[in-house]
């Protein structure tokens, strides 16, 4: 069965400070690893995937297939940046849309 | 271009009766998944639709069921209500041929079972 863990359910970071967002996964197959984003009061929405190798709004995620991990890095953390994020795990295309979440960690940026 | 649409937003039903959600996609999309999202068990799949034919399906239920249109709308049904089935279902659509995590997430509708 896959599963997603995010080990920590509230995360407060002063603003500019490095973040990270943990994320594990366990899942027997190749899997692909999303972050979702949702702001106060919008809509869940994806903010990067593993396959893209891309920053966004200065976000990185590395998938560390050894240590089955899939953290999410941001060296100066804004206040903007104060959201609930999921990791997700697809187990490709034979999963369709069918992501497996974790349960979220919230993170709140300090000024 | 608009957003995925979810109908009703909010609504409250009591034990035993039957609910229907309603969900438009995004242009173009074809694909449509329904999700719940509760405090206690978090987000969870339900099923998903393409071109009309359900492609996957999560663990619930056969209370839960779903249908998709030929203009990709999507509806999902929920029989005999009980009080755990009060959650916040989320829709989502994805383009064909985009990666398959690529969803695109409505604004939820939020039911209450009394």
């Amino acid at each position: 069965a896959q599963r997603v863990t995010q080990p920590e359910k509230l995360l407060s970071v002063f603003k500019g400070a490095p973040v990270e967002l943990k994320c594990n996964y366990s899942y027997s197959g190749s899997p692909e690893l999303f972050w979702y984003v949702q702001y106060s009061r919008q809509r869940l929405q994806l903010l990067l995937r593993h396959i893209s190798r891309e920053s966004i709004k200065g976000f990185t995620a590395d998938l560390n297939k050894g240590e089955t991990s899939f953290h999410l890095k941001k060296p100066f953390a804004q206040e903007e940046d104060s959201a609930m994020y999921y990791c997700a795990l697809s187990g490709g295309e034979t999963s369709g849309s069918r992501l497996t979440f974790g349960e979220g960690t919230q993170l709140t940026v300090n000024p | 271009k608009a957003g995925v649409t979810q109908t009703p937003r909010y609504l409250i039903k009591t034990r035993g009766q039957q609910v229907t959600l309603s969900c438009s996609p995004i242009s173009g999309h074809r694909s449509v998944s329904w999700y719940q999202q509760t405090p206690g068990q978090g987000l969870q799949f339900l099923f998903e639709y393409f071109s009309e034919t359900q492609r996957n399906k999560g663990n619930f239920p056969g209370r839960f069921s779903g249908r998709q249109f030929s203009n990709s709308r999507s509806e999902m049904n929920v029989s005999t209500l009980e009080l755990g089935d009060s959650a916040l279902y989320l829709c989502a659509s994805r383009r064909a041929g985009r990666p398959e995590g690529e969803l695109f997430f409505g604004e939820g509708s939020r039911l209450t079972v009394l």
